[in-house]
């Protein structure tokens, strides 16, 4: 099946920095969404994004179809942007099932 | 409000005892999901549902089961024969088809004592 890696697993910035995160999928996919897992365990929508780049905020996300890999990029962070952040590729033919990637944990000191 | 609503947020489970996780959303979405999520790990697909009364299995379905009986519910029982059943629970919705971006509820923490 198709395999989702996100890296890095890890991240520790100060408030103010920026940071990029990268997903890598090993097969076409139809549709990526990007999200962040707050501490209470919600997922909070960010990106539904197939290809191209998309911005909201401070955060926007470009996703690369044809190379198999999307980027989350975060401006000025904030720590109130700690948290994981997800990516899922979206599969049609099997339901709209999303596959995971291992997500990357964000920590934003002040 | 629209949304998914999971209830309850917190569920501790004897051995041996089955437990049903509720799941209700008010977004007029036809496509239901129930996803695992064990700790440090992503999500995983448990089953799924694209129209009232069908369903099917995910990735790993052995130990749960599910119904479908209204379209704003999708209820989710964690049986006795699921081994390893401690673990966050989150269900999610989407239109369907066209099949579109998926939201999720707050979860559901399930621990078994």
């Amino acid at each position: 099946g198709i395999q989702v890696e996100q890296s890095p697993p890890d991240l520790i910035l100060q408030e103010g920095a920026n940071s990029t995160l990268r997903c890598n999928f090993s097969d076409s996919v139809n549709n990526l969404q990007w999200f962040h897992q707050n501490p209470w365990g919600q997922l909070i929508n960010l990106f539904y994004i197939p290809s191209g780049t998309k911005q909201n905020g401070r955060l926007s996300a470009t996703t690369v179809a044809t190379e198999r890999y999307s980027l989350l990029y975060i401006s000025s962070s904030q720590t109130t942007d700690s948290g994981v952040y997800f990516c899922a590729v979206l599969i049609y033919n099997q339901g709209g099932k999303l596959i995971f990637g291992q997500g990357t944990e964000l920590s934003v000191k002040p | 409000d629209g949304g998914i609503t999971q209830s309850p947020k917190y569920l501790f489970r004897k051995e041996g005892q089955n437990v049903t996780l509720s799941c209700e959303q008010n977004l007029n979405h036809d496509a239901m999901y129930w996803y695992r999520q064990d700790p440090g790990q992503g999500l995983r697909l448990i089953y799924y549902s694209q129209i009232v009364n069908d369903f099917q299995k995910g990735d790993i379905a052995e130990g749960y089961s599910v119904s479908r009986e209204k379209k704003e519910s999708f209820p989710l029982t964690v049986t006795s024969a699921q081994k390893n059943p401690t673990a966050f629970y989150l269900c999610a919705s989407s239109r369907g088809q066209p099949v579109t971006e998926a939201f999720f509820g707050q979860g559901t923490r399930l621990t078994v004592v």
